[in-house]
Parts: structure tokens; C-alpha cells; sequence
């Protein structure tokens, strides 16, 4: 069955330090993966996407992905932490013209 | 350019009775979703439009969500009668074409007591 997961529910870090959420995938081919961020109250925001080529994909707010088919993995980085990154985020897949999700990684940032 | 309009922002009912909630995408927007998100949870798909027709609405539970999209703009998402259970989020998104990325609203926080 195709999924996502995104095995931490939660994510400490200290703002200045690097950052890595992880995310796997269950295809059947290479899909189309994204990064989404949500703010307390706040909709989804896009912060990057892979759809083919370069597997290192840069995004908004300082966000990067690497896509490795090998792991089938798609983990977010961030070199460091502010504390308005201080969110729910969520890797997604394309199937069929409609996003599957994770269920989210609640990031917290220690001052 | 404004994003995706969603109203109300926030609706409380009791159970049993109906709910509406709209949608207004981006302009020039053909492709337009409801999404459903649970308390902690991602959120899944309820129906995906392409303009004025509904070409996934698999997970919809039509015996009490309908939706409509009339001149292949505005939408409106409506559940009668509630239930408890109904409690969530209820997320649009639109995007250009199925093949481009959505871009989501602000989401309507249901809760059904």
C-alpha cells in the first residue's frame, strides 16, 4: 500500500542547531514528495518539492530535502534552527493526483 | 495575489445538525480539494475537483457530506446531519492542473458537541 511515515512525532532541538526530520515512503515508483510546514492555526505552507532531477532540493525559510531512492527517504534539513521554525511538519506524496501525508513531526525549539 | 479563502475560520454545532463551509482557491485554479484533518493526524483526502466536476470523491462519506463546485470556482463542503466524530479540520487547497503543487487555506476548525 503506498504511505508515509514520519517515524519522530516530536523533535526537540536548541535554536542554532542543525536540524533533520525524517521521512519514508511505500511506492511503487519515484513520486512526487513534498515538505509542507503548519503553524498553530495556520494552513499548510509549501516548502519544497521533489519531483525529479537534482535529489538535493532547496525550499523556503533555509529548508532543504535529499530524496535517496535507495532508502526510499526523503528527509528535511535545516543547518540551524530559529525559533520561528517552531511548527508542524509534514512530508507528502503525490498518488494519483492527491497528497498522501505523514502524520507530522512537531518540532519545539529550546531558546 | 490573495491565497486560498476559507470560511468560517472557526464553527461549533451540535450533533445532528447541518454545517456548511466554503471555499474560494486562487485564481485561475482549476484542480480544487477538500482535505479532512484529524486531531495529530495528516490530512486525507474527502474530494478533488477539476473545474466543475468531482473526479475523486472515493473517500467522501456521501451519507452525509455532499459538495459542490458550481462554475468551476467557489466550493462549499456541507455535512448533514453532524456528528461527534465529524470534529476536525477541513482544509481546501487548489492548485493550476493535478499535476502542479496545492495551495492550502487557512482551514475551518469544526467542533460537534
Amino acid at each position: 500500500a503506498q504511505s508515509v511515515t514520519q517515524p519522530d512525532i516530536h523533535i526537540t532541538v536548541s535554536e542554532g542547531a542543525s536540524l533533520e526530520l525524517r521521512c519514508n515512503y511505500s511506492y511503487g515508483a519515484t513520486p512526487y514528495l513534498f515538505w509542507y510546514v503548519q503553524s498553530p492555526g495556520q494552513g499548510l505552507q509549501l516548502l519544497l518539492k521533489y519531483f525529479s532531477g537534482d535529489t538535493l532540493v532547496q525550499g523556503i525559510k533555509g529548508f532543504e530535502a535529499e530524496f535517496k531512492r535507495s532508502q526510499s527517504s526523503f528527509n528535511l534539513r535545516k543547518p540551524s534552527v530559529h525559533w520561528s521554525d517552531a511548527a508542524e511538519y509534514f512530508c507528502a506524496m503525490d498518488s494519483s493526483y492527491k497528497l498522501i501525508f505523514g502524520s507530522g513531526t512537531r518540532l519545539l525549539v529550546r531558546p | 495575489e490573495a491565497g486560498v479563502v476559507q470560511s468560517p475560520r472557526y464553527k461549533i454545532i451540535e450533533k445532528k445538525q447541518p454545517v456548511a463551509f466554503w471555499c474560494n482557491p486562487i485564481s485561475g485554479h482549476n484542480t480544487l480539494y477538500w482535505y479532512l484533518q484529524n486531531l495529530g493526524q495528516g490530512p486525507e483526502l474527502l474530494i478533488r475537483y477539476e473545474n466543475e466536476e468531482a473526479v475523486d470523491d472515493s473517500q467522501l462519506p456521501k451519507d452525509r457530506f455532499s459538495a459542490e463546485r458550481l462554475k468551476g470556482v467557489d466550493s462549499t463542503l456541507k455535512i448533514q446531519p453532524a456528528e461527534l466524530g465529524d470534529s476536525a479540520v477541513y482544509l481546501c487547497a487548489s492548485s493550476s492542473d493535478s499535476n502542479t503543487e496545492a495551495f492550502f487555506g487557512q482551514g475551518t476548525r469544526l467542533t460537534v458537541v
